[in-house]
């Protein structure tokens, strides 16, 4: 069973400019969440989606946004990048019960 | 805020050295309980989770964990660490529905061969 896949692995981008971000979840997970690690926060939840519709958000501002598709494959975008920006961004799938979450790679932003 | 504290930032044991990190969380009510591990260069894995019932779980490479309810504590244990489980270690606690969760700073993990 393939695993949560993220694209791209690394992104560079300068600020003021805007990213999207991808997520596959593995097969038949419907929740898809998104984190962002740091190491000075460590690890903090961006959102959730399920079934298409958010049903989790953390606390970011409104340039942190996502959706998920019908395939449940989702996207997250961050608009008007700031230094701070810089991060890995997780993804993680699950089926909808608390049998944890699954993580992917991440995908390692920078903003210069 | 709901937060998650772990007690040690650091731990470097030798190998066959038994293992406690320790794990708390702010307050009551539900809560469903994680341990993720983070190998050098790999992603998040799951250890462990707690649901209810038995208060003691056991996970993957001989790691357990106990629920203490009365002191908000989920703490990982395992009896005989070996030099792969060097690692990053991640408490991880999920009050509300759905897959949001709230997670402890780390404890990062050397064990020396």
């Amino acid at each position: 069973k393939a695993g949560v896949t993220q694209t791209p692995r690394y992104l560079i981008k300068t600020r003021g400019q805007q990213v999207t971000l991808s997520c596959s979840p593995i097969s038949g997970h419907r929740s898809v969440s998104w984190y962002q690690q740091t190491p000075g926060q460590g690890l903090q939840f961006l959102f959730e989606y399920f079934s298409e519709t958010q049903r989790n958000k953390g606390n970011f501002p409104g340039r942190f946004s996502g959706r998920q598709f019908s395939n449940s494959r989702s996207e997250m975008n961050v608009s008007t990048l700031e230094l701070g920006d810089s991060a890995l961004y997780l993804c993680a799938s699950s089926q909808d019960d608390p049998v944890g979450a699954f993580f992917g790679q991440g995908t390692r932003l920078t903003v210069v | 805020a709901q937060s998650v504290s772990q007690h040690n930032h650091h731990v470097i044991l030798s190998e066959a050295a038994s293992l406690e990190l320790g794990c708390n969380y702010s307050y009551g009510g539900t809560v469903n309980l994680f341990w993720y591990v983070q190998y050098p260069g790999q992603h998040l894995q799951l250890l462990l989770k707690y649901f209810s019932g038995d208060p003691l779980v056991k996970g993957i490479k001989g790691f357990e964990a106990e629920f203490i309810k009365s002191k908000f504590s989920f703490n990982l244990r395992k009896p005989s660490v070996q030099w792969s489980d060097t690692a990053e270690y991640f408490c991880a606690v999920n009050w509300d529905y759905g897959q949001n969760f709230v997670f402890g700073p780390g404890t990062r993990l050397s064990v020396l061969p």
